[in-house]
């Protein structure tokens, strides 16, 4: 079935450095979408994404986060500086519109140090 | 407190019997409702949605929503070793945008051959 792809599996990072998570979303798809799980917790929405931008986001999408996918490449979640409450398991997803089946890759998970 | 609540936390079912997972939600705003399933070092991955009062079955998977109760189960019959996994349950207001979902903790469910 369709495949949600995220690099790298693991990234372990100081605090304050900048990172990005990368997504490769199914191909025809055109609502994309990030969510973080603490260890222990729920999944909780961070924000998503359509036509090249933000349509909605939470209060954890913090000003040091951003979102971008240039001209149909990766969806890319950045954070810059990273911050210790910032490691957590983040999952990428997309979906056909914007009430259908979203499909997740299997997550990046980042340990901020 | 949580929007969506699941329970049990954690369930043990023989081979081929009949799984029972709840799923409640505080908001009423919740129009649909999804059941995800997710494989150890997997993303999650949909079951089936439900928006209408009463069942919806796919296969061996039944879903049963009460909106006047905001309750949503799934019942999965003759179990089998593969259907261990973490179900989540979750929740949107499908407002015709990008669905934000809105996840439960997640029930554990282990089939022991």
């Amino acid at each position: 079935g369709p495949k949600v792809l995220q690099i790298p599996s693991h990234q372990i990072i100081d605090m304050g450095q900048m990172v990005t998570l990368n997504c490769d979303p199914v191909s025809n798809h055109l609502y994309f979408y990030w969510y973080k799980q603490i260890l222990g917790q729920q999944m909780e929405f961070l924000v998503n994404f359509y036509n090249g931008k933000v349509m909605e986001k939470s209060k954890l999408f913090k000003d040091q986060f951003s979102v971008e996918r240039p001209d149909g490449s990766y969806f890319t979640l950045k954070i810059q500086p990273t911050a210790l409450e910032d490691s957590a398991v983040y999952f990428c997803a997309s979906s056909w519109t914007g009430g259908a089946e979203q499909f997740f890759g299997p997550g990046t998970r980042l340990t901020v140090l | 407190q949580q929007k969506v609540q699941q329970s049990p936390e954690s369930l043990s079912v023989p081979e081929g019997g009949m799984a029972s997972l709840n799923c409640t939600s505080s908001d009423r705003n919740f129009q649909y409702f999804w059941w995800y399933r997710q494989h150890s070092g997997e993303g999650p991955k949909a079951l089936m949605s439900i928006f209408s009062d009463g069942d919806k079955k796919e296969g061996r998977f039944t879903a049963h929503l009460n909106k006047a109760s905001l309750h949503v189960s799934l019942h999965i019959r003759d179990s089998q070793p593969s259907d261990s996994a973490l179900y989540f349950c979750a929740a949107s207001e499908h407002t015709g945008g990008a669905d934000r979902l809105t996840f439960g903790k997640g029930t554990q469910l282990i089939i022991q051959p």
